[in-house]
């Protein structure tokens, strides 16, 4: 199954849009990617998942590039309560992997 | 609040001892899916069962079993504990049984396990 990597963290300010991506360079035609969002002490909590090209819903837009070998999250906007660690999922029927996390600050 | 219950909130025990960590999950929910989480750690999936048969496995320890049982509840145990196992461990529910579209997982808000 593809390995999934992040970067480590990322910063930035209230009101602008934050885009995480996702390296799954072996990825596999029949998997899925998923993303999370994690606070500290808390158990994660889905965000969005697409196969390719362009998912968008009521907090994010998911981008897959026509060879799927990378997904790029966009949190248009983001406020103070969005600083959490954001993971990839790339998960198919009988393997699943989580990506490294992408710690996200957010200053006022 | 996911809808998803994990038992007991926190555990602490010795180094050699078992444990067994439950979960109940999202009433309707066939697949259950358990992951370890170590300090400042990405999560690890361990296993995941959907209706009653083991589906997926990830990098789950031979010390380590899972099973879920017919009220769909299901139970992960440890045994001969080590320091290193001193993590916390989510589970995680769904309605489909992996890797389809729609497969949103509802995590448990977690149990965490110290071993001295």
């Amino acid at each position: 199954l593809a390995k999934t990597t992040q970067p480590i963290s990322m910063d930035s300010y209230e009101g602008q849009e934050v885009n995480i991506t996702c390296s799954h360079n072996n990825i596999a035609t029949n998997d899925y990617i998923t993303w999370y969002q994690q606070f500290p002490s808390q158990g994660p909590r889905f965000i969005i998942q697409g196969y390719k090209t362009k998912v968008t819903n009521e907090v994010a837009s998911l981008f897959i590039p026509a060879d799927r070998k990378s997904s790029t999250l966009s949190l248009p906007r983001v406020s103070l309560s969005d600083t959490a660690v954001y993971y990839c999922l790339v998960e198919r029927a009988d393997k699943l992997i989580f990506g490294t996390g992408t710690r996200l600050q957010v200053f006022p | 609040d996911s809808g998803v219950t994990q038992t007991p909130k926190h555990l602490i025990t010795a180094t050699g001892q078992r444990v067994t960590l439950r979960c109940s999950p999202r009433s309707g929910d066939l697949s259950v899916y358990w992951y370890q989480q170590s300090l400042d750690q990405g999560l690890q999936f361990l296993i995941q069962y959907y209706n009653g048969e083991e589906r997926a496995k990830g990098n789950i320890l031979e010390r380590f079993s899972a099973q879920q049982f017919p009220d769909l509840h299901s139970e992960l145990n440890l045994s001969s504990l080590e320091l290193g196992d001193s993590a916390l461990y989510f589970c995680a529910s769904s309605t489909l049984s992996g890797g389809r579209p729609g497969n949103e997982q509802f995590f448990g808000p977690g149990t965490r396990l110290t071993v001295l």
